[in-house]
């Protein structure tokens, strides 16, 4: 079973507050990934690291930050959140398997977030 | 550049039909992975397959198979006998053994009683 977990699972914000949306695993894989996806659609891809200290910006663009500081933890930032912002948020992570080869993405159960 | 193509945005078929969904991708290195997860209406991210480009071995996991073909860059997935717990959006993905993580734009199946 994957151990990856998200928090908040649902939130309900107002506009031009600050968020965090918080992103951890124990499984020590090296890559984590944020993906936006409005429900049933495409899954775009906003932040990505390999590692710590390591962090790219996705496909999409977006008004959020990411950090890196410990290779289990990832969270996501939004400095004023916006009604456009207003979407599920899903993280996961890979590594790799004992022939070194890339393991699938695990995914945390997401953040429907909610700017009002 | 990597890239994944589903080029059926949406398939409906009535239960008991077999189905398959394409997945066509794009990339110039040797070495890649490719995925298949399901999206259930409850919106959770469900991990089904992994295949590596090296091993291109045809698999079948109860009523599900996949059809992994190099020389058409496709990874098929098919349902055989359809049910209606099959309804969800499919998502074919593909990482290269350094870069980052491509999902295509999904396949809704909705699957009929």
């Amino acid at each position: 079973e994957a151990d990856i977990y998200q928090t908040p699972r649902y939130l309900v914000i107002g506009t031009g507050k600050k968020i965090t949306l918080e992103c951890s695993q124990t499984m020590g894989h090296d890559k984590m990934y944020w993906y936006q996806q409005d429900p049933g659609m495409e899954l775009h891809l906003i932040h990505y690291s390999y590692g710590v200290n390591s962090t790219e910006k996705g496909d999409l663009s977006s008004e959020s930050t990411v950090s890196r500081i410990r290779t289990e933890h990832f969270p996501l930032t939004l400095e004023s959140a916006r009604p456009s912002h207003t979407s599920q948020y899903l993280c996961a992570s890979s590594g790799r398997d004992r022939v070194a080869m890339n393991t699938e993405a695990f995914f945390g159960q997401g953040t429907r977030l909610t700017v009002v | 550049a990597q890239k994944v193509t589903q080029a059926q945005t949406e398939i409906s078929v009535v239960e008991k039909e077999d189905v398959t969904l394409d997945c066509v991708y794009e990339t110039r290195d040797t070495t890649y992975y490719l995925f298949w997860y399901k999206q259930p209406p409850s919106g959770e991210l469900v991990f089904l397959i992994r295949r590596n480009s090296f091993d291109e071995q045809n698999e079948i996991s109860g009523r599900y198979s996949w059809n992994f073909q190099k020389s058409t860059s496709s990874f098929n997935f098919t349902i055989t006998a359809s049910q209606v717990v099959d309804s969800a959006v499919y998502f074919c993905a593909l990482i290269l053994a350094t870069d980052k993580l491509i999902f295509g734009t999904g396949t809704r199946l909705q699957v009929f009683p």
